[in-house]
């Protein structure tokens, strides 16, 4: 267990919907970071936040947005599904804002999203 | 760009044969290289890492020299374990540290 919690573990869903993921740090981490798993892409960087604000970003898409709360918990919200959306969509943290070398990602399980 | 290329699989092995998967890079600059798995139904965790060339990163049995020259970081272990099966994942950082991108994954299965 690697701390890191995300909520739902299974989302279903019809194209041309809105969905929101959930991602809770481990306790004392500061970044989280999101991630994008799927069959034809692979596992790809969509976004980091550190202590509530942007730090880096990746190959997220104009309808996908999130966002990190004062709690440090963070959402991502993806919007105007397409069928490609479907995908296991991880999220991670580390402690601290800087490089990826340098600070250790944790990853969560996952949540598996189905778009129909 | 920076991408990264690793060897296709499934990849099936007995129990205490030689491992390796080869992983291959393309970057500018001076990037960091990883080596995540991932078993069934759990999220990725890191197996070691390398930061500058020559590094050679080891953990579990496991290792991964950084080699600039042919632009590798190939995983090796000596000896594989059924517990060893699952999906290895070959990840560079960009050298300004902001970019992180995953190869495809090798999965692995170790018969008895």
């Amino acid at each position: 267990d690697s701390g890191v919690t995300q909520t739902p573990k299974h989302l279903i869903t019809a194209t041309g919907q809105r969905v929101t993921l959930r991602c809770s740090p481990r306790s004392g981490d500061l970044s989280v970071y999101w991630y994008q798993q799927s069959l034809d892409q692979g596992l790809q960087f969509l976004i980091q936040y550190y202590n509530g604000e942007e730090r880096a970003k990746g190959n997220i898409l104009e309808r996908f947005s999130a966002q990190q709360f004062p709690d440090l918990h963070s959402e991502l919200n993806l919007s105007s599904l397409e069928l490609g959306d479907s995908a296991l969509y991880f999220c991670a943290s580390s402690v601290g804002s800087g490089s990826f070398s340098y600070n250790e990602q944790f990853f969560g399980p996952g949540t598996r999203l189905t778009v129909l | 760009g920076n991408s990264v290329t690793q060897m296709e699989g499934p990849v099936t092995l007995s129990e205490e044969a030689f491992l390796t998967i080869n992983c291959t890079y393309t970057a500018t600059g001076y990037p960091s290289l990883f080596w995540y798995v991932q078993y069934p139904g759990e999220g990725l965790q890191l197996l070691l890492k390398a930061t500058k060339a020559d590094d050679k990163g080891s953990n579990k049995g496991f290792e991964a020299t950084y080699r600039k020259e042919t632009t590798s970081f190939h995983l090796e272990k000596g000896s594989v374990q059924v517990s060893d099966s699952a999906v290895y994942f070959c990840a560079l950082s960009s050298d300004t540290g902001n970019q992180f991108y995953f190869g495809t994954g090798t999965s692995l299965t170790v018969i008895p």
